[in-house]
């Protein structure tokens, strides 16, 4: 296993389109988390799956965001309707069952709204 | 919200000196971590230390944590031009969801 993967690197779409990001994690890991960064500023977090449960979503994740991990193994993140201020790295990490270990990240999606 | 606050927002240091990024929080934590982020890139884990825990040890970084002033410290020993990065904390409290800093920037300038 190679680590956490996300698919795609790079995406730049038109204001209005949507989009979907696939990440997935190290295949042991049952936590997988989302996060969205902005330049200059750290990861922020959006979204949390146990397994195929989404337990937790922050407040940013507006209604145009949704997540799923249909399978408790890869997730999902789609943007419907993509404005603007959506530009940002979107980022997806797993971690193992074991409460208070370690996070491990993938090299995150750019998003560019044009 | 971001829990964490790193200082200083940037350090610029030549080669072979040491650096060290603070991080200060606001609520009680399970355990407090550090990552690197290059560029544009994703993050790498550098260290976990737990709440229970002081002053943890890995090559040649070392933190400390002090729970009472709600306070962190990454030490960077004998730095080199490949250190030259962004900085995070981020804290776990109840869920192990982490909440991050805004970061500290190195330049390790040869």
């Amino acid at each position: 296993d190679t680590g956490v993967s996300q698919d795609p690197r790079h995406k730049i779409t038109k204001r209005g389109q949507n989009v979907t990001f696939r990440c997935d994690p190290i295949s042991e890991h049952n936590r997988l988390y989302w996060y969205r960064q902005t330049l200059g500023q750290g990861p922020e977090f959006l979204t949390y799956f146990q397994n195929e449960a989404q337990l937790e979503k922050s407040r940013l994740l507006s209604d145009r965001f949704s997540a799923e991990r249909p399978k408790g193994s890869f997730s999902t993140l789609e943007i419907q309707r993509t404005e603007q201020g959506d530009s940002a790295m979107y980022l997806c990490a797993s971690s193992s069952p074991v409460v208070g270990t370690e996070a491990f990240f993938g090299q995150g999606t750019r998003l560019t709204v044009v | 919200s971001q829990q964490g606050e790193e200082d200083p927002q940037a350090l610029s240091i030549q080669e072979g000196e040491n650096a060290t990024m603070n991080c200060s929080y606001k609520t009680s934590i399970n355990n407090l971590q550090w990552y690197r982020q290059n560029s544009g890139r994703g993050l790498v884990h550098l260290i976990l230390i737990r709440s229970n825990e002081r002053e943890k040890h890995s090559g040649r970084l070392r933190v400390t944590l002090d729970t009472s002033k709600k306070s962190s410290s990454l030490l960077i020993t004998a730095s080199r031009a490949a250190d030259t990065a962004s900085y995070f904390c981020a804290t776990t409290s109840g869920y192990s969801t982490l909440t991050f800093g805004k970061g500290t920037m190195l330049l390790v300038s040869p």
